[in-house]
């Protein structure tokens, strides 16, 4: 479904431990990213990559981290220092081969803090 | 940074009737406009979306239409129909692939 597939939709976080999410792409796009949506807020991006092994911070980086070990895969972890991660997050890719395309979206993890 | 305004947050139109969504960025090197739409639960889909150098493109019942001078861009949807609700978003890019900026998004309800 759409090339981008998420995982998992629903995720309950605890105080104090991390989590990953997963993002995995089959469209042989260079460029994916992480949002984080909240109501009334759009989206905001944490983290993109625009090839392996290389990725940058987004306007809201502070708590997360990220990989790009393979060209696939991008995943993302909402770390302890996280204070409110409770929210819905969205990966994208792009293909990165010049100018500017649409965005490919998964279907979003909603994260909650219990 | 870029920053986009959208506006309104909430629309409700009847069937039938057409239905305008705004977008303000601050960037006038901006060069990329995309317009997505994400149905209750689901992935926002890339919809219509319009470069700097046309100021309107037209896709069915959807268009979008852009002032550069203005740095504002708009949705129009002509005859709603109920499967037309959901939450549009517009964004603006500078052409790279690291600086998509979102609107806060519009909540679009079309009553039968």
């Amino acid at each position: 479904d759409g090339g981008i597939t998420q995982s998992p939709k629903y995720l309950f976080r605890k105080e104090g431990q991390n989590v990953t999410l997963s993002c995995e792409q089959n469209l042989n796009h260079d460029a994916m990213y992480w949002y984080r949506q909240d109501p009334g807020q759009g989206l905001r991006l944490i983290y993109y990559s625009q090839i392996v092994n290389d990725f940058q911070k987004g306007d809201i980086a502070e708590g997360y981290s990220v990989s790009r070990e393979k060209k696939e895969s991008f995943p993302l972890t909402v770390t302890s220092a996280q204070k409110n991660p409770t929210a819905f997050y969205l990966c994208a890719s792009t293909s990165g081969t010049g100018g500017v395309y649409g965005y490919t979206f998964g279907s979003g993890t909603r994260l909650t803090v219990v | 940074g870029e920053n986009v305004e959208q506006h309104p947050s909430t629309l409700s139109v009847q069937e039938g009737d057409s239905a305008v969504i705004k977008c303000t960025y601050s960037d006038s090197a901006s060069n990329y406009f995309p317009w997505y739409k994400q149905e209750l639960g689901k992935r926002p889909q890339l919809i219509i979306d319009i470069r700097s150098n046309v100021g309107e493109k037209k896709d069915q019942r959807i268009a979008v239409t852009l002032n550069k001078t203005a740095k504002h861009f708009s949705l129009h949807i002509t005859e709603t129909q109920p499967e037309d609700s959901a939450v549009y978003f517009c964004a603006a890019s500078l052409g790279n692939n690291n600086d998509m900026r979102f609107g806060a998004g519009t909540r679009l309800t079309v009553k039968p």
